[in-house]
């Protein structure tokens, strides 16, 4: 159980294009989803944080016109990167949690390469 | 802000042998949770153990135990009977508990654990 799948697992695009990242929690109702980026070699960092039905709450520094976040049900977030260039290419990771629980299940990542 | 430092970058270990990986962090919030991470080739997150810092007792979980250091802020990893196929970056992490589940996890920069046959 607690299965997260992240589509899709690569993309690569052009430079100024968009590209959405969708994460969905397989076998549970997530009622928050969180967004992770991780470049070459380095930790994870924390994005944002979005709550079904609710605005998504951004880290400091991260642009929230950039990267969309929509939560539109308990089984889906996505993530759309707006006008990419290649500073944005990363590899970036979903995880979901339940309501009152203390873990986070991760989806397997996008590795997302700008041209 | 709360910030969690792991000080080896890299950490060999003989195959059957036992290591121990260093976290320490920084936060004002009595409680929280802490976990250890394993992200192999794959990229795959596996949560290899947890602990609630209003516990005492230290996490274990088979061949891995840790060694929690409230005062100290300190929580490193023990790996016992260290095996090929714990070889993987290990991330320390942080969590504020806030009763609902709903916050980000804050992230070490890793150990690149290798284990050598």
């Amino acid at each position: 159980g607690a299965v997260v799948s992240q589509h899709p697992s690569w993309v690569i695009c052009k430079s100024g294009t968009s590209v959405k990242i969708e994460c969905r929690s397989l076998d549970f109702q997530a009622t928050t989803m969180f967004w992770y980026r991780q470049f070459p070699k380095q930790s994870l960092m924390l994005m944002a944080t979005s709550n079904e039905g609710s605005k998504a709450t951004y880290e400091q520094g991260v642009e929230k016109d950039k990267f969309l976040i929509n939560h539109a049900s308990l089984t889906l977030s996505t993530l759309t990167v707006t006008s990419a260039h290649p500073e944005d290419s990363s590899f970036y990771i979903c995880s979901a949690s339940l309501l009152h629980y203390n873990e986070q299940f991760f989806g397997p990542g996008t590795r997302l390469t700008v041209l | 802000a709360q910030t969690v430092t792991q000080s080896q970058p890299e950490m060999s270990v003989q195959e059957a042998e036992t290591v121990t990986l260093s976290c320490t962090y920084d936060t004002s919030e009595s409680d929280y949770y802490l976990f250890w991470y394993k992200q192999p080739p794959s990229r795959q997150m596996i949560l290899v153990i947890r602990q609630e810092a209003y516990k005492q007792q230290n996490a274990t979980e088979n061949r891995f135990s840790v060694n929690f250091q409230k005062a100290a802020k300190s929580f490193s990893l023990k790996i016992s009977d260290s095996q090929l196929g714990d070889a993987a970056m290990y991330f320390c992490a942080y969590r504020v508990y806030s009763g609902g589940g709903a916050d980000g996890l804050t992230f070490g920069k890793g150990t690149h654990l290798i284990i050598q046959p």
